[in-house]
């Protein structure tokens, strides 16, 4: 049974482009939600996708949007990419009830 | 809001030696507890987790945690760690509401060493 898969793995962007990362949920499940690790640092949650729908967003500018689909899987985009969006990014799946699942994450880079 | 505290960012062991991460949260009417496990380059990996019932929750690795709600922790332990032990672990919270979001520490490293 696959786990939560995030596309691609690493990636390498100028100032001022836009990024898409991706992710698949675990099988079975509907949620996905999104979190920001910075180096040394906690996650911190960007938002989360429930029917297609953002049901709640933390502290994060509009630069940050995102996207599910309806198979569940779900688009994080970031636009006019600053030099402190460098991070890892996870993505979690999840279905009813308090647990997640969590993908191995994209490692972004902003040069 | 809720918030969570590991105050010791880096945990220096020796192997075979106990360990114990300390977590805090703030006092919430039900909580949800969780730690996770990072090791480098990679994503987080679910250790062990409180809900309801018995206070002392373990993990199939010998980790367990203790809920209390008194003193609103749940420290990690385990009576001796090994090398591969080694790695970067998060305490988390859930938040209130309907997204089920968590809220996490600033991790704690523990670094077991031979």
């Amino acid at each position: 049974d696959a786990g939560v898969t995030q596309s691609p793995t690493h990636l390498i962007k100028t100032r001022g482009q836009q990024v898409t990362l991706r992710c698949s949920p675990k099988s079975g499940h509907d949620t996905v939600s999104w979190y920001q690790q910075a180096l040394g640092q906690g996650p911190q949650f960007i938002f989360q996708y429930y029917e297609e729908e953002e049901r709640q967003r933390g502290n994060f500018p509009d630069r940050f949007s995102g996207h599910q689909f309806p198979n569940y899987s779900s688009e994080l985009n970031v636009n006019a990419l600053l030099l402190g969006d460098s991070a890892l990014y996870l993505c979690a799946s999840s279905f009813t009830g308090p647990g997640y699942t969590f993908g191995s994450g994209t490692r972004l880079t902003v040069v | 809001a809720q918030s969570v505290t590991q105050l010791d960012s880096q945990v220096p062991v020796f192997e075979e030696a106990p360990v114990e991460l300390r977590c805090n949260y703030s006092s919430s009417v039900s909580v949800y507890l969780f730690w996770y496990v990072q090791y480098p380059n990679q994503g987080l990996q679910l250790l062990l987790k409180y809900l309801s019932g018995s206070t002392l929750v373990e993990s199939i690795n010998g980790f367990e945690a203790e809920f209390n709600k008194s003193q609103t922790s749940f420290h990690l332990r385990k009576p001796s760690v090994h090398i591969s032990d080694t790695a970067e672990y998060f305490c988390a919270v859930r938040d209130g509401g309907a997204t089920n979001k968590l809220i996490f520490g600033t991790g704690t490293l523990l670094a077991v060493q031979p």
